[in-house]
C-alpha cells in the first residue's frame, strides 16, 4: 500500500536558519506529492505540490522537488521566520482500488522557530 | 465563499451517547472526506465520498457512519461514543478525486468522550 514517512519533530530553529524537513514515500503508481501546513488551532492548508517527477513546487519561500529515483519530496526554506512555526504534513495522492485518487498523509513534523 | 465549515468546534460526550458532526462546503466539490487527528498518528481517513449518494470506508471506519445526500453536506455520525474516539476531526473537500486535486480542510471539531 501507499505510505509517507516524515522526519520526527519537533524541529527547533533560530530565525533566519535554513530548514529541511525530509519526506519519503512508497506508492504503487505515479502519485502527486503535496506539502500541507497546519497553524495552531486551524485546519491544514496547501503549501505546495508537484505532480510529476523532477517538478519543483514552491510557495512563500518554501520549495520541494519531486525525486522519483529516491522517492523523496523534501521541504526546504532558506531563511525561516517565527511565523513559519507550524506543523508540516507531507502527502501523496495515488489511485486507489476503486479508481479514485485518495490522499495519504504523513504523521506531520512540528517546526518551532525562535526569535 | 465560506469554504469548508464544520460544527460544532468543541463537543464533550459521555460514553454511549451519539452525535453528528456537521460538514458543509460551498465550492461545488465532488470529493469529501473525514479524518481524525491524534498525537503521533497524523491524519487517518475515516470515510470518504466521491459524489452525492456514494460513500466508502477509509482506514479507520469502525464506530462511524456517513451519508452524502447532497453535494454540499457530508455529516459524520458517531453511533455510540467511546473514549477511544476522543480526537480532533477534520472534514476536507476537493474538486474531484483526481491526481492533482488539492484538499481544502475545515477548521476541525475537537471531541472529548468521557
Amino acid at each position: 500500500g501507499n505510505s509517507v514517512t516524515q522526519m520526527e519533530g519537533p524541529v527547533t530553529l533560530s530565525e533566519e536558519a535554513f530548514l529541511t524537513i525530509n519526506c519519503t514515500y512508497t506508492a504503487t503508481g505515479y502519485p502527486s506529492l503535496f506539502w500541507y501546513v497546519q497553524y495552531p488551532g486551524e485546519g491544514l492548508q496547501l503549501l505546495l505540490k508537484a505532480t510529476k517527477a523532477d517538478d519543483k513546487g514552491s510557495n512563500k519561500g518554501f520549495e520541494a522537488t519531486y525525486r522519483k529515483e529516491t522517492t523523496s519530496f523534501h521541504l526546504e526554506k532558506g531563511s525561516v521566520q517565527v511565523s513559519d512555526s507550524a506543523v508540516y504534513f507531507c502527502a501523496l495522492s495515488d489511485r486507489a482500488s476503486g479508481g479514485s485518487y485518495i490522499p495519504t498523509f504523513g504523521r506531520g513534523t512540528s517546526l518551532i522557530v525562535h526569535p | 465563499n465560506a469554504g469548508v465549515t464544520q460544527t460544532p468546534k468543541f463537543q464533550v460526550l459521555k460514553t454511549g451517547q451519539s452525535m453528528t458532526l456537521q460538514c458543509a462546503q460551498d465550492m461545488n466539490h465532488e470529493y469529501m472526506s473525514w479524518y481524525r487527528q491524534d498525537p503521533g498518528m497524523g491524519l487517518r481517513l475515516i470515510h470518504y465520498s466521491v459524489g452525492a449518494g456514494i460513500t466508502d470506508q477509509g482506514e479507520v471506519p469502525n464506530g462511524y457512519n456517513v451519508s452524502r445526500s447532497t453535494t454540499e453536506d457530508f455529516p459524520l455520525r458517531l453511533l455510540s461514543a467511546a473514549p477511544s474516539q476522543t480526537s480532533v476531526y477534520f472534514c476536507a473537500s476537493s474538486y474531484s478525486s483526481g491526481h492533482e486535486d488539492t484538499q481544502y480542510f475545515g477548521p476541525g471539531t475537537r471531541l472529548t468522550v468521557l
